[in-house]
């Protein structure tokens, strides 16, 4: 149980380009979900919270108009990278609140690699 | 300030070499405390929550204990499938809702 998907798992693009990774919990309901980004041998960085039905709230720092969130379901959210460039390079993560099972325990996703040329 | 704190930052054992990760936390409100196991280019997996000092939860090889200002991952008879990085987060109540915090994990090798 509590299974989190991410897609795609990798994608190379080219810069100026836009960029759309969705975020699945598979077997349960998650009213939450989170986007965090993480570099090499670093931890994780929250990005924004993502709550089903209205506006994301979004960490100090992190463009909104960049880092485009929705989360139109009980089940997806999904993160668009607007005019990528090589700087947004990153290893990209979502989770998930399972608020009906464990509701302070977030499940995460395999990750996306983004690579922008 | 709110802080979350994992040492060390890498630890080496020999396969059978038991030992502990350490995870210490100034952070007021905690609601709970969480341990995520994290392969290298993949997403963290969950493995304990703890939600208050004296609790300890188990399973297979590892245990977590939590105090009032720290947790422990205790690593019994460490095996090589068990390299990984070890992740711990706070989560802490903030005004109407939560906050968490991530330490920056520690990088655990069991030499075969």
């Amino acid at each position: 149980g509590a299974v989190v998907s991410q897609h795609p798992s990798r994608v190379i693009c080219k810069s100026g380009t836009s960029v759309k990774i969705e975020c699945r919990s598979l077997d349960f309901q998650a009213t939450t979900m989170f986007w965090y980004r993480q570099f090499p041998k670093q931890s994780l960085m929250l990005m924004a919270t993502s709550n089903e039905g209205s506006k994301a709230t979004y960490e100090q720092g992190v463009e909104k108009d960049k880092f485009l969130i929705n989360h139109a379901s009980l089940t997806l959210s999904t993160l668009t990278v607007t005019s990528a460039h090589p700087e947004d390079s990153s290893f990209y993560i979502c989770s998930a609140r399972d608020s009906g099972r464990a509701p302070d325990t977030q499940y995460f996703g395999p990750g996306t690699r983004l690579t922008v040329l | 300030e709110d802080q979350v704190t994992q040492s060390p930052e890498a630890l080496r054992l020999q396969e059978g070499e038991s030992s502990s990760l350490n995870c210490s936390y100034t952070v007021s409100g905690l609601r709970g405390l969480f341990w995520y196991r994290q392969d290298p280019g993949k997403g963290p997996e969950f493995l304990f929550t703890l939600y208050s000092a004296g609790e300890e939860k188990e399973k297979e090889r590892l245990k977590a204990t939590l105090t009032k200002k720290e947790s422990f991952l205790h690593i019994t008879a460490p095996k090589p499938e068990d390299s990984a990085t070890y992740l711990c987060a706070v989560q802490a109540s903030r005004g109407t809702g939560n906050q968490f915090y991530f330490g920056t994990g520690t990088s655990l090798t069991v030499i075969p």
